[in-house]
């Protein structure tokens, strides 16, 4: 199985959106709704902040939002905050098995 | 609340096995949901390992599959991790996590809690 394919970075200014985009196949983003995104700071453990395609944990910002359209999936974070510099991985199932993406560097300027 | 400990020695030699344990608290293996290893080699990304299903079946990276190991033991309440012959490509943060099922399609999807990680470095 190979890596899902994430932008290595991205950027943007507070308030401003940004997308990070997680393409895979059909055999995994294709074929099931079971995508999940995480927040890592540096130093730190990953976070969820969106699981099934596009739904959010209690107490993560509703700035984050998730969605899918074929094999991408997507992650939008609405009104940049300084604070959410950091670290992003998408996540699916892949049949019995689960691939992560490369991750995607979020500058916030 | 649900916390996972790794534990574990952080120096590993070359050609050895890596043991890893993942110590739960405030949720009971025994009853549910999936428990994976992840690991994170330096200033590189996340890999899925493997994950274990509170019964005991195992779901291995195919990519690790001939040399990784994954059981639980419910009576310590604590998953472990077996990776043998070991190299300086095995050299990363290692995390455990809980991770959920999604009851209408009975397939699991997103992992959370995490553990902190424990490093564990390969090298004679």
């Amino acid at each position: 199985q190979s890596a899902l394919t994430q932008p290595a970075s991205v950027s943007g200014s507070p308030g401003q959106s940004i997308t990070i985009s997680c393409t895979g196949t059909s055999s995994d983003v294709g074929s099931y709704n079971l995508v999940s995104w995480y927040q890592q700071h540096p130093g730190k453990a990953p976070k969820l902040m969106i699981y099934e395609v596009s739904k959010r944990p209690s107490g993560v910002s509703n700035r984050f939002s998730g969605s899918k359209s074929g094999n991408t999936a997507s992650l939008t974070i609405s009104g940049l905050q300084a604070e959410d510099e950091a670290d992003y991985y998408c996540c699916s199932y892949a049949g019995s098995s689960r691939v992560f993406g490369g991750g995607t560097k979020l500058t916030v300027l | 609340q649900v916390q996972l400990q790794e534990s574990g020695p952080g120096l590993v030699k070359p050609s050895e096995t890596l043991s890893l344990t993942c110590a739960v608290s405030g949720y009971s293996i025994s009853s549910g949901y999936y428990w994976g290893w992840i690991r994170q080699p330096p200033g590189k990304g996340l890999e899925w390992i493997g994950s274990i299903y509170h019964s005991g079946s195992t779901y291995y990276n195919p990519s690790l599959k001939s040399r990784v190991t994954i059981s639980v033991d419910t009576s310590k309440n604590q998953f472990s991790l077996k990776l043998s012959s070991v190299t300086a490509a095995d050299t990363a943060v290692y995390y455990c996590a809980r991770e959920s099922i999604v009851v209408v399609v009975a397939a699991p999807d997103w992992f959370d809690p995490w553990g902190q990680g424990t490093l564990v470095t390969v090298s004679s």
